[in-house]
């Protein structure tokens, strides 16, 4: 079966830093790869999402590139603010399926 | 345009006590996802619907759990009777069919925290 998995946290960085938070993934078919982000007291929202291998996604200036030779997905951004401080899924989904998420990452951006 | 809606946003009940969530889908979304969040966990799908008819329950407690969509728009998701694990957020999700583009973005509500004494 599908599978996502993604770097524990909590990831603590200062403002301005650079961040990388890993994702691997396991599908049988070609999946769509999505980042989805959960703000303190807010519902989930999609981030980003890419749909065919080598495909970058990008968004609020987080971007990810879908690799197949290494199944991953990993999400940089170049410099954080503190108003990126939330939890962050991979996750992935064939077409029309439902979707397969990682665990989370909670990213805490210090000032 | 208004999003996913759910009621209620938070419940508390016993265990072995029965308890229902209501979701409404953004208007015009045939596809309509139920995901159960367990605290410090992505989330898991729980049930899939295509218009009123289901396409994947394969990760539903059917013994206890139970979903409808009727007329294709609604939904109401049940518990009965509730265990101890079964506290977590429940999650309703709507996305519009993927047509020819691909995978369509789901659009989540915020959200039904439960919690089981």
């Amino acid at each position: 079966g599908n599978s996502v998995t993604q770097m524990e946290g909590p990831v603590t960085l200062s403002e301005e830093a650079f961040l990388t938070i890993n994702c691997t993934y396991t599908a049988t078919g070609y999946p769509s790869l999505f980042w989805y982000v959960q703000y303190p007291g807010e519902g989930l929202q999609l981030l980003l999402k890419a749909t065919k291998a080598d495909d970058k996604g990008s968004n609020k200036g987080f971007e990810a590139t879908y690799r197949k030779e290494t199944t991953s997905f990993h999400l940089e951004k170049g410099s954080v603010q503190v108003s990126d401080s939330a939890v962050y899924f991979c996750a992935l989904s064939d077409i029309a399926d439902g979707l397969t998420f990682g665990k989370g990452t909670h990213l805490i951006i210090q000032p | 345009e208004a999003g996913v809606a759910q009621s209620p946003r938070y419940k508390i009940i016993e265990k072995r006590q029965s308890v229902a969530f209501w979701c409404n889908p953004i208007s015009g979304h045939a596809t309509l996802y139920w995901y159960q969040q367990i605290l410090g966990q992505g989330p898991k799908l729980l049930i899939q619907f295509q218009n009123n008819g289901v396409v994947d329950d394969s990760q539903l407690p059917k013994d206890r759990f139970s979903a409808e969509r009727l007329k294709g728009v609604d939904s109401t998701l049940k518990i009965q009777p509730a265990k101890l694990e079964d506290s977590a957020v429940y999650l309703c999700a709507s996305s519009s069919d993927p047509g020819t583009s691909g995978v369509q973005e789901q659009f989540f509500g915020p959200g039904t925290r439960l919690t089981v004494l």
